[in-house]
């Protein structure tokens, strides 16, 4: 597609059980980036791809917490044993290339998690 | 580390009334500025950005210089509309080439 897709758009999930987050990025695109927007919060950074690998890692807020990249292009953000703290939309961007970032950024439309 | 600090909202207008968020940065040398913009239902979108100081970005009407002195990016309207209503984001690329994000505004215009 044109733009950065994501799925589910919404998900409503019981405490403890798994979800899996999906982004498809824009097609040529190299970098991608997860972060978490919390309601009324700012932007909280996650994880950073570069290809396949994983450079950053720093965002993430536990071990619950694991992304993978595949064939450089669709990623999946996995929250195990989820709790009501990871209530939050999680959103995902791509750019053509992080080493020559002129920091503008393409975001999907979000995908808004709710634990019970 | 880096970080930036905008005003907090919700900002509250009538149509055609000026409009000011203020942005301020804290960085180490002279960072690329940004302001991005997310419209109800949809995704977070550039709205303009200036990379040196005394740059000024503009884009549908908006404005921002980056003043390296007071080290802000203020962002400025002069006749807001109804469809203007949104959060905006100020942001910063930092030396790692991460941005670096505010809380977000929000900006909501009363016809």
């Amino acid at each position: 597609g044109a733009g950065v897709s994501q799925s589910p758009s919404n998900k409503v999930t019981e405490k403890g059980k798994d979800v899996e987050l999906r982004c498809d990025p824009i097609s040529g695109h190299t970098a991608l980036y997860w972060y978490r927007q919390s309601l009324g919060q700012g932007l909280e950074f996650l994880i950073y791809f570069q290809g396949n690998s994983a450079p950053d890692k720093s965002g993430l807020p536990s071990d619950r917490f694991s992304a993978e990249r595949t064939g450089g292009s669709v990623s999946t953000l996995t929250i195990q044993r989820t709790q009501q703290e990871d209530s939050a939309v999680y959103l995902c961007a791509s750019s053509l290339t992080p080493a020559a970032n002129t920091g503008e950024l393409f975001f999907g439309e979000g995908s808004r998690l709710t634990v019970l | 580390g880096d970080s930036v600090t905008q005003m907090e909202g919700p900002v509250t207008l009538s149509e055609e009334a000026f409009l000011t968020i203020n942005c301020t940065y804290t960085a180490t040398g002279y960072p690329s500025l940004f302001w991005y913009v997310q419209y109800p239902g949809e995704g977070l979108q550039l709205l303009l950005k200036a990379t040196k100081a005394d740059d000024k970005g503009s884009n549908k009407g908006f404005e921002a210089t980056y003043r390296k002195e007071t080290t802000s990016f203020h962002l400025e309207k002069g006749s807001v509309q109804v469809s203007d209503s949104a959060v905006y984001f100020c942001a910063l690329l930092d030396s790692n080439y991460q941005l670096i994000w505010g809380a977000g505004t929000k900006l909501i215009i009363k016809p």
